[in-house]
């Protein structure tokens, strides 16, 4: 079945930009997103990309995508410490039936003042 | 707009005993879905909605029930729970229009399972 993976920790200093990436392997995804799960919290979407681009910036956020290799990336400027939350990675495309959405491990910001 | 609400919060249960969870949205979407998250792991589709009366198995769905009797609503049923569904369950809606399937998440279910 289709498939998204991200590593499941980073860590930066405040100030630093934090660079959080993703695979995919449906070759047939339409759109990809990047959701933020704060503690005890649901997911809340951060940020999406259609496949036909290569990227979108949208203030301290700057997603990445290389369609060839199915790598997205999640770019945060001057990352706070109120940026530390789980990024969970999701993909859309008719392999995924159309309209299930298929979810990465998320992985986990720390972020050190 | 209270967006996704789920109830109850939090819960323990011992095995083999059953409980209904519920979900409830008032932004009008048609689809629904319930995930559970587990640690490292993501979120996994347990079933899902496309509109009122219809439901659909997802990824894990064995050992769970569900039921869309009004559009606004979306229950998750445990018959006979057991601890491997120890989990925190999040509800979710999106519009199911066909562009971005933006889902909006309700703040999740702690469920224990003795």
């Amino acid at each position: 079945g289709e498939d998204v993976e991200q590593s499941l920790f980073l860590s930066v200093r405040e100030g630093d930009s934090s660079v959080i990436n993703c695979t995919y392997t449906d070759s047939s995804s339409t759109y990809l997103y990047w959701y933020k799960q704060e503690p005890g919290a649901g997911l809340q979407l951060l940020t999406y990309i259609f496949s036909n681009m290569d990227m979108k910036q949208d203030q301290r956020l700057t997603v990445l995508l290389n369609k060839k290799d199915k790598h997205l990336s999640l770019r945060i400027a001057d990352t706070q410490t109120g940026d530390s939350a789980i990024y969970f990675c999701a993909e859309t495309g008719s392999g995924t039936g159309g309209f299930k959405t298929i979810f990465g491990a998320g992985t986990r910001l720390f972020v050190k003042a | 707009n209270a967006g996704v609400t789920q109830t109850p919060k939090f819960r323990v249960l011992k095995t083999g005993q059953s409980m209904t969870l519920l979900c409830a949205q008032d932004m009008n979407h048609e689809y629904m879905y319930w995930y559970r998250q587990d640690p490292g792991m993501g979120l996994r589709l347990i079933h899902y909605s496309v509109g009122e009366g219809t439901t659909a198995k997802g990824e894990v769905p064995d050992g769970y029930n569900v039921s869309r009797l009004k559009k606004q609503n979306f229950l998750l049923g445990l018959e006979s729970a057991a601890p491997s569904q120890t989990s925190v369950y999040f509800c979710a809606s999106s519009t199911g229009q066909g562009t971005t399937d933006t889902q909006y998440f309700g703040p999740g279910t702690r469920l224990t399972v003795l």
